[in-house]
């Protein structure tokens, strides 16, 4: 069973345009979600993250809306660069254990 | 480099041997994760340590999979008698205080 949906699988952007990337999740045990990027052959690499208790979250042209009633949360991403081309997932977490989304994978035309 | 750090990066076997890999976390962080991850995928929570003690197992990490951090630093997982099914990206993780975590560049398995 997915804790944590997410969706597109895959997103086309042009560069300067705004890449938005949507989670869900069931379970209200969840207190921390983070968003990572990950380059193929990395590991993944924290972007930003958010607690229930905040709605909104901006760091740089990275912002995590976060809405407690409906069990959602998205990342946007500003002025989207080539050099964000990469698979972002979305995780939840209770604190001991983490649970991922299935990835997007964010293509980013010059 | 003071990152997360797993040896071997790349580990290729034959169905039926074991196999062993080590993660050595960031050195002031006292709480490690294993997780899987294959294609198209996001990573899938195996295990975490706090410090030396392991609080928290997947039922994904089957009898053939065993976890150690001996000393509540490196930590090695081991596959017995590996499967096809195994073949994955095992990533490792630490993080300290704060739930940020920090993850290793992975090993790459491949069973035949």
């Amino acid at each position: 069973q997915q804790q944590v949906k997410q969706s597109p699988q895959s997103l086309i952007v042009q560069k300067g345009g705004i890449s938005i990337i949507n989670c869900a999740y069931e379970n209200t045990a969840f207190d921390y979600f983070p968003w990572y990027q990950q380059f193929p052959g990395k590991g993944p690499a924290l972007l930003i993250a958010i607690r229930p208790d905040v709605s909104e979250k901006k760091e740089g042209r990275f912002t995590i809306s976060f809405n407690k009633s409906a069990k959602q949360f998205s990342l946007h991403i500003m002025d989207s660069q080539p050099g964000d081309s990469a698979t972002y997932f979305c995780a939840a977490s209770t604190g001991n254990q983490f649970y991922f989304g299935t990835g997007t994978s964010l293509t980013v035309i010059p | 480099d003071t990152g997360v750090s797993q040896d071997p990066r790349h580990k290729i076997t034959k169905r039926g041997q074991n196999v062993t890999f080590r993660c050595d976390p960031i050195s002031e962080h006292n709480r490690l994760y294993w997780y899987r991850q294959t294609l198209g995928q996001g990573p899938e929570f195996l295990t975490y340590f706090q410090n030396e003690a392991q609080l928290e197992k997947s039922r994904l990490l089957s009898d053939r999979f065993s976890a150690e951090r001996p000393k509540g630093s490196f930590s090695t997982l081991e596959i017995q008698r590996t499967e096809q099914g195994d073949s994955a990206m095992y990533l490792c993780a630490s993080s300290g205080l704060w739930e940020t975590q920090y993850f290793g560049p992975g090993t790459r398995l491949l069973v035949l």
